[in-house]
């Protein structure tokens, strides 16, 4: 039982670059979302999905999307990088309304 | 709208008992939560309370809800460096998808 899992664990992008985030859980969670963290800026969410096959827009959405493969696989995809996307970036699922379950992360830098 | 405060550094020594401060704005929230992220990792669940409670303990972990306020704590007792990290609050964002809205974060730093 890994939990959720992320890769890369790593990226550096140049600006205008595309690149998908892939995500994925063995707990067989309902949701599933996409964060990003930025110092001193906390969590913020960028897409969440209640559901396999269905998708909605966070916080900060804009620059990304996303896609709900199956239950299991909910992928972020950059299509045209750019230096503001510079940040860490975090899945996570849930079974219940609320707790949340967190991946690793993958830090990318866009330069 | 929806905000979460937090401060951000408390450092004590070991040993002692940490208090983390939160505060949250949307009194419609369900459940409250203390998550924990280690240098380079991802949060770990810590803690959460249900809002119809006032106090729930778990081992070190105290979390003491004062709804009225709008405050919430989480008191670490014996405080050890294995402690140090980061700790959001968070509370649940209301709606169908259980979006939670997260503080900050509390930078703990425990001295030896």
């Amino acid at each position: 039982n890994a939990g959720v899992t992320q890769t890369p664990k790593f990226q550096v992008l140049k600006t205008g670059q595309s690149m998908t985030l892939q995500c994925a859980q063995d707990m067989n969670h309902n949701s599933m979302y996409w964060y990003r963290q930025d110092p001193g800026m906390g969590l913020r969410l960028i897409y969440y999905s209640a559901s396999e096959g269905t998708t909605d827009k966070g916080e900060v959405p804009n620059g990304y999307n996303v896609s709900r493969l199956n239950k299991r696989e909910f992928s972020l995809r950059l299509e045209s990088a750019a230096p503001s996307q510079t940040s860490v970036y975090f899945c996570a699922s849930s079974l219940s309304h609320y707790e949340q379950y967190f991946g690793p992360g993958t830090r990318l830098t866009v330069t | 709208g929806e905000d979460v405060e937090q401060s951000l550094f408390l450092s004590v020594r070991e040993g002692d008992s940490s208090v983390i401060n939160c505060t949250y704005t949307d009194s419609s929230s369900t459940y409250l939560y203390w998550y924990k992220q280690e240098p380079g990792a991802g949060l770990q669940l810590l803690t959460y309370i249900f809002s119809n409670m006032d106090m729930k303990q778990d081992q070190r972990l105290t979390v003491l809800l004062n709804k009225k306020d709008k405050h919430l704590s989480l008191r670490i007792a014996d405080t050890q460096t294995g402690d140090s990290a980061i700790y959001f609050c968070a509370e649940s964002g209301g709606g169908s998808q259980g979006n939670l809205i997260f503080g900050k974060g509390t930078k703990l730093s425990v001295k030896p």
